[in-house]
Formats: structure tokens, C-alpha cells, sequence
């Protein structure tokens, strides 16, 4: 079975810090895939970036990269420069060769970006 | 191109009612997948599809929970005799094929209220 766990539940930060979400996950299969996905308040799911299990390097899309380690199963993501618009619930997910294709979550990180 | 729909919106409905809701994932996009997002938790993973079959129902959480879809595109989730534990936001993804590397892309979600 696949397992995601976030540990931080809220996160309170400084506008154009930096900022980084926790995410471990736990799975036997080789081959997977993590996610992470912004939710604003009003409700859709953001796709903010991905890591495959054989990528090498570690992923980034604008301010956000995502802090690989696999020996230690974390898939953290770094938002840097914060803005007030990053406000929102943060998902990890993953998705493996063998999960039947569905994304497993985790229960999200709650960022609220202070002025 | 237009992105994932979801309809209705929101649905109010009675303990006991049935309801129906719909998907319109993006053209072309072989796999969707069905989740429920209850308050303040993550997604939980329903149903999933690839073209008309679901090879995967392991996440319906009962036999009231039911999803079909026709012509490969359009999905329609089902609950009979609604209980009030059914209250969510029930959210639909499409992804061009169900893999590792093919990021969903989620609909605006129903809320669903039973009362």
C-alpha cells in the first residue's frame, strides 16, 4: 500500500521568504510518481510540479522545486519568494506502477503567506 | 481548450434522495478518475477509468457508489439513498492516458450537501 504523510498542518510565513512543505512517503514499488498540487479557497486543484522515482535531478517549475531525497522517502516542496497569492492548501501525491493509476494524498499543509 | 467540467455545482439534496453527478473530462483524455474531498482532508480516491471500463472501483465506499461512462468521454457518479456521511466535494480528473507521468488535471469539484 501507498502512503503519503505530511506532518505539517499550517505554516505561517513572511511574504518573500522562502518556504518549504514537508512530504514522506511510503511505498515498496520501484516506480512512482509525486505530485504536488496547490488548492486556493476557492476549491480547484492546482498541478504545481512532479518527480519521477528515476529522475536524477531534482524537479522545478518557476519558484517552485521540489527537494528529492529518496534514500530518506521525502519529496519536500520549496516555494522561494513568497508571495500572497501561494496562500492555500498544499498536496503531496503520488502515484505508482502498481497503484492502478490512482494519486494517493496526503492530508495537506496549510500556507498562509503574511504581508 | 476548455479544462475538466463539473456539474452541478453545488447540490443540495435530502437523506435518502438519489443524485447523479457529471464529468466532462478534457478531449482527448483517455483516463479519469473520480475523488472525494471531505471538509478539511485530503482527496480520497473513488473510481477510476480507462476509456469505459474502470479497472479500478476499489474506492467506493459502498454499494450505493456507483460511476459509469460512454463514448470514452463523459462520467456520471451516482449515490443512492444519500446519507448524510456523503456530504463532500466529489472531484473528477482526466489525464491523457492513466501512468506515472501524466499529470491530472482536476475539475472545479461538486459540493454536495445532504441534509
Amino acid at each position: 500500500a501507498q502512503k503519503i504523510t505530511q506532518t505539517q498542518p499550517g505554516m505561517f510565513v513572511q511574504e518573500k521568504e522562502a518556504v518549504t512543505l514537508d512530504c514522506t512517503y511510503d511505498t515498496s514499488d520501484q516506480s512512482y510518481g509525486l505530485f504536488w498540487y496547490k488548492q486556493p479557497s476557492s476549491g480547484e486543484m492546482i498541478f504545481l510540479i512532479y518527480q519521477g522515482s528515476y529522475d536524477e535531478q531534482n524537479a522545478t517549475e518557476g519558484r517552485y522545486s521540489l527537494n528529492f531525497q529518496k534514500a530518506r522517502k521525502s519529496a519536500n516542496l520549496v516555494i522561494s519568494a513568497s508571495q500572497l497569492g501561494d496562500s492555500a492548501m498544499y498536496f503531496c501525491a503520488m502515484i505508482t506502477n502498481f497503484g492502478n493509476e490512482k494519486l494517493t494524498f496526503g492530508t495537506g499543509t496549510r500556507l498562509t503567506i503574511i504581508p | 481548450g476548455a479544462g475538466v467540467s463539473q456539474s452541478p455545482s453545488n447540490k443540495v439534496t435530502e437523506k435518502g434522495k438519489d443524485v447523479e453527478l457529471r464529468c466532462d473530462p478534457i478531449s482527448g483524455h483517455t483516463a479519469l478518475y473520480w475523488y472525494r474531498q471531505s471538509l478539511g482532508q485530503g482527496l480520497e480516491f473513488l473510481i477510476y477509468f480507462q476509456g469505459n471500463s474502470a479497472p479500478d472501483k476499489s474506492g467506493l465506499p459502498s454499494d450505493r457508489f456507483s460511476a459509469e461512462r460512454t463514448g470514452g468521454s463523459v462520467s456520471t457518479l451516482t449515490i443512492q439513498r444519500t446519507q448524510q456521511e456523503d456530504s463532500a466535494v466529489y472531484l473528477c480528473a482526466s489525464s491523457f492516458m492513466g501512468n506515472l507521468y501524466n499529470e491530472q488535471f482536476f475539475g472545479p469539484g461538486t459540493r454536495l450537501t445532504v441534509l
